[in-house]
């Protein structure tokens, strides 16, 4: 079956960079969520989307943006890096069906030096 | 204090034994409660959610108090591949953010 699919899974930028990160949500799923888990800690929400429209926002530093385009996929942009970004970032879709379970993609390991 | 607390774990149990991790959550507003398991540097995968009558897959047996605002997961004849950090997570409705614990790990020995 189609998974979440996440671009690219290993990312390694200087510190003040700028990032992007991409997310293909699972076919028919129509919500997208990206989580930051450092080391150590357990999944913190920063931003979602549903039918391209921002549905919740977290955790997410103003330095971060992010938006949902017409073929449903998600790019968060990252700027000004800083070392404390350093994580992986998940990309989670949910069904239109039963917008309760949500599926994680591999993620995106970013380190910045 | 943390939104879903848990087990700090780890547990470290023979293979065949039978485990029980417990999870309690502070938001009332909870609707929606599930178990993940997570790899290594992997991402969090849906074991199952958990519904207020309880439910069982195979092994693994998830049970909710509302009232007490608990949740829990039981394995039984454990695996080696059952081997993981378990997440309990909690979110308000479909559509909303998942709210994780901060997970138990899980060793089985050989």
């Amino acid at each position: 079956a189609a998974g979440v699919i996440q671009s690219p899974r290993h990312l390694i930028k200087e510190k003040r960079e700028t990032a992007t990160l991409k997310c293909y949500p699972i076919p028919r799923h129509d919500t997208v969520y990206w989580y930051q888990q450092g080391p150590g800690q357990d999944p913190q929400f920063l931003i979602s989307f549903y039918e391209k429209m921002q549905s919740d926002k977290g955790s997410i530093p103003d330095r971060f943006s992010a938006q949902q385009f017409s073929d449903y996929h998600s790019e968060l942009n990252m700027s000004s890096l800083e070392l404390g970004d350093s994580a992986l970032y998940f990309c989670a879709s949910s069904p239109r069906e039963t917008r309760n379970e949500q599926f994680f993609g591999p993620g995106t390991r970013l380190t910045v030096l | 204090r943390k939104e879903v607390e848990q087990d700090p774990g780890p547990f470290n149990v023979p293979e065949g034994a039978t485990v029980a991790f417990n999870c309690t959550y502070s938001n009332s507003a909870s609707q929606s409660f599930f178990w993940y398991r997570q790899d290594c540097r992997k991402e969090p995968k849906l074991l199952m959610s958990v519904y207020s009558s309880g439910n069982e897959d195979g092994r693994f047996t998830a049970q909710l108090n509302r009232a007490s605002q608990y949740i829990s997961l039981l394995i039984r004849d454990s695996k080696l591949s059952d081997s993981a950090t378990y997440l309990c997570v909690v979110n308000k409705a479909g559509n909303t953010p998942l709210v994780f614990g901060k997970g138990t790990r899980l060793s089985v020995i050989a």
